[in-house]
C-alpha cells in the first residue's frame, strides 16, 4: 500500500540553527499539506500545496518557515533560525485535488519528524 | 470559524470495558467527519470516515455516530484492549481540503 514519506524521523538542533525536513507523498498525489503539532494538542496546518503553487500559507511563521514543492511531487519544510517553541511533531499529509472524493475526501499522514530545538 | 472539542482530554479503563469518547464541533455545515488514532511519537492512521449525509460507520469493534444538527460525534470502542491504549483524534472536513482537527482524546487501557 502506497504511503507518505518523511525523513528524517528526529531531529535534535539548537536554537538558531538551520533544519529541513523532507516529504515525499503517495504517488499521484496533487496536493500535499505541512501540519505542525505540538504535544498536547491537535494537527494544526502551517501550508498546504496544489502541485507546486502554495494555496494557502496563511498560518505559517513566514520570517523564519519557508516550503516549497518545485516539480509539484516532494516537498521540504525549512526552518531558519530554530527557537526552542519549534519544538513540535511535523506532519505531512497528502490527498487527491480537493473536492474531487467528493464526501469521502481524506487525508494521508506521513510517520511525522519529531523536532526538540535545545 | 471551525472550532472542534474533544472530551474527556485523558481516559482510563481497565480492559475490557466500553470506550466512549466525545466531539464536538460549532459549525454544522461540514462534509465529514473523521477519527484518526495516533500512538505515540507517530502519524495519524485513520479508522473511520463518516460522510455528512451518514449517521454512523462501523468497523470491528469501532463505531462512530454523527449528529450533524447538534454538532456532535461518538467515537465507541467495544470490550478495550491494552493495545488501543492511543490518542484518538477526530476531525471535520469544512471546506475541500481544510481539516480541522480537536486537541485529541488520550486513552490508557489496563490489563
Amino acid at each position: 500500500e502506497a504511503e507518505v514519506a518523511q525523513s528524517p524521523r528526529y531531529k535534535i538542533t539548537e536554537k538558531s540553527q538551520a533544519v529541513a525536513f523532507w516529504c515525499d507523498p503517495i504517488s499521484g498525489h496533487a496536493t500535499l499539506y505541512w501540519y505542525r503539532q505540538i504535544l498536547g494538542q491537535g494537527p494544526e496546518l502551517l501550508v498546504q500545496f496544489q502541485d507546486e503553487s502554495v494555496v494557502d500559507d496563511s498560518q505559517l511563521p513566514k520570517d523564519r518557515f519557508s516550503a516549497e514543492r518545485l516539480k509539484g511531487v516532494d516537498s521540504t519544510l525549512k526552518i531558519q533560525p530554530a527557537e526552542l517553541g519549534d519544538s513540535a511533531m511535523y506532519l505531512c499529509a497528502s490527498s487527491s485535488y480537493p473536492g474531487l472524493a467528493g464526501p469521502q475526501e481524506t487525508q494521508y499522514f506521513g510517520p511525522g519528524t519529531r523536532l526538540l530545538v535545545l | 470559524k471551525q472550532e472542534v472539542t474533544q472530551i474527556p482530554a485523558a481516559l482510563s479503563v481497565p480492559e475490557g470495558e466500553n470506550l466512549v469518547l466525545n466531539c464536538s464541533f460549532t459549525d454544522s455545515a461540514i462534509y465529514n467527519l473523521q477519527w484518526f488514532r495516533q500512538d505515540p511519537g507517530k502519524g495519524l492512521t485513520s479508522l473511520l470516515l463518516i460522510q455528512s449525509s451518514q449517521r454512523e460507520q462501523t468497523s470491528g469493534r469501532l463505531n462512530a455516530s454523527l449528529d450533524k444538527s447538534s454538532g456532535r460525534s461518538t467515537l465507541y470502542i467495544a470490550a478495550s484492549q491494552p493495545g488501543d491504549s492511543a490518542t484518538y483524534l477526530c476531525a471535520v472536513l469544512s471546506s475541500w481540503g481544510k481539516l480541522q482537527f480537536g486537541a485529541g482524546t488520550q486513552v490508557v487501557v489496563t490489563p
